[in-house]
């Protein structure tokens, strides 16, 4: 069956950048592009951007740019999501999910990162 | 990238129906045919309920349902349960490999 399954909680100070992996598994890879999204505490759910697990390729929003870069390692089909600069408005829980153009059908169970000095 | 505007909250009595509106562009809900709404319950990750405005996928109850019109997406609750209890978001395509999701809402069943 499919999963996707993430790195464990994290707590940053500001200025740190953090690391989020996700596993994927049960299905080829390649096949689906995989997003990030995150939720703040209380807060609703926030698009950050895209990888394209078959090249690499990637898009950001518009917001994340120039902070968020994702990367993906074909031979553990596993992706990862590193978000530099960070302030306490990037505490939130990160998730991946699975895009099949029509939405979001498989999402991991998201890490919660804290960033607090 | 805004996000798309829904209600805050709406509730409704067990067998009633309610109706979640989400409000977008032309850039966005009224540009493309690719808009997905998702329950998450308290503590848990987003659940798929409906894509494409008004398809269900397989597992999905028969009383969930989507539509679009112009620039606004719905879906509509009916015969409301007291399991349906959680909060829903919108989710739309905006281009370039970007999605944009709602404000959220919370339905609660009295």
């Amino acid at each position: 069956q499919v999963q996707l399954v993430q790195s464990g909680a994290d707590v940053k100070k500001p200025g740190a950048s953090v690391k989020v992996s996700c596993k994927a598994s049960g299905y080829p890879f390649s096949d689906h592009y995989l997003y990030w999204v995150r939720q703040a505490p209380g807060q609703g759910l926030e698009c950050m951007g895209m990888i394209k697990p078959k090249t690499g390729s990637t898009a950001y929003s518009q917001k994340f740019q120039g902070r968020l870069t994702l990367t993906r390692d074909t031979s553990t089909n596993t992706l990862y999501m590193d978000l530099s600069s960070l302030t306490s408005d990037d505490t939130a829980v990160y998730y991946c999910a699975r895009n099949t153009f029509s939405g979001f059908d498989f999402w991991g169970q998201g890490t919660l990162v804290t960033v607090s000095s | 990238q805004s996000a798309l505007t829904q209600p805050r909250s709406v509730s409704g009595s067990p067998g009633q129906s309610v109706t979640i509106s989400c409000t977008g562009t032309s850039s966005d809900v009224g540009g493309y045919n690719l808009v997905s709404w998702y329950q998450q319950r308290p503590g848990k990750g987003p659940k798929l309920m409906i894509y494409d405005v008004t398809e269900r996928p397989s597992g999905v109850p028969d009383h969930f349902s989507g539509s679009k019109s112009g620039n606004t997406a719905s879906l509509t609750i009916s015969g409301l349960q007291a399991d349906d209890e959680a909060d829903y978001y919108c989710s739309s395509y905006a281009g370039r490999d970007i999605y944009v999701f709602g404000t959220g809402t919370k339905v609660t069943v009295l």
